[in-house]
């Protein structure tokens, strides 16, 4: 197991243009989560999966910003109609869902950093 | 609200001594996990260690240890003998509730290691 995988590790785009990002999960993690990281701030959280089933999404998100999930393994993030502050690291991270100290961590990807020109 | 607080934006160490990370947290489920992550320059989040709130002791592993103070409400790192190696960007996390998988993140705290 190579651990979370992202796709592409960078991204530079135009405002207005759509991107879409990918992450492939630790094979045996049933939840998949996506963050959102600015410089020198902490990540915040987006949305997460359990399987194919989207279980929450930040009140926060734009509806420019959609995940998918659709067979309980990869992930992909689009995010229509770019903007500047869209700019940031985009996370992805998998954990498996069950009891005891070593269930529930997340392990995350190397990122996608998106630059909106 | 569930909000996680850490008010020191940078530290500073010598290497091989101890240094303490704060991290504060708010929440009303009695049921949470709390997180340490160590994020250096190159970007990746690596998980250090975790205390859930039903722990009686608190958590180790090797140089680091978390001083989980409940009724405090607060989760301080405490990295032992530090090394160069050690200096990076460090979050403290919460997942607040059993029934859900998602971490809220504080700012995180910028630590340097000097030889």
């Amino acid at each position: 197991d190579t651990g979370v995988s992202q796709d592409p590790r960078h991204k530079i785009t135009k405002r207005g243009q759509n991107v879409t990002f990918r992450c492939d999960p630790i094979s045996e993690h049933n939840r998949l989560y996506w963050y959102r990281q600015t410089l020198g701030q902490g990540p915040e959280f987006l949305t997460y999966f359990q399987n194919e089933a989207q279980l929450e999404k930040s009140r926060l998100l734009s509806d420019r910003f959609s995940a998918e999930r659709p067979k309980g393994s990869f992930s992909t993030l689009e995010i229509q109609r770019t903007e500047q502050g869209d700019s940031a690291m985009y996370l992805c991270a998998s954990s498996l869902r069950g009891r005891g100290p070593g269930a529930n961590v997340l392990t995350f990807g190397a990122g996608s950093r998106l630059t909106v020109l | 609200a569930q909000k996680i607080t850490q008010t020191q934006p940078g530290m500073f160490v010598q290497e091989k001594e101890a240094v303490t990370l704060d991290c504060t947290y708010d929440t009303s489920d009695p049921s949470y996990g709390l997180f340490w992550y160590k994020q250096p320059s190159s970007g990746e989040m690596i998980f250090l260690i975790y205390q859930g709130s039903y722990d009686q002791q608190n958590a180790t592993e090797g140089r680091y240890s978390l001083n989980f103070q409940k009724a405090r409400k607060s989760a301080n790192l405490v990295i032992s003998a530090s090394q160069l190696g050690d200096s990076a960007m460090y979050f403290c996390a919460m997942r607040a509730g059993s029934n859900t998988g998602k971490l809220i993140f504080g700012q995180g705290t910028t630590l340097q290691v000097k030889p």
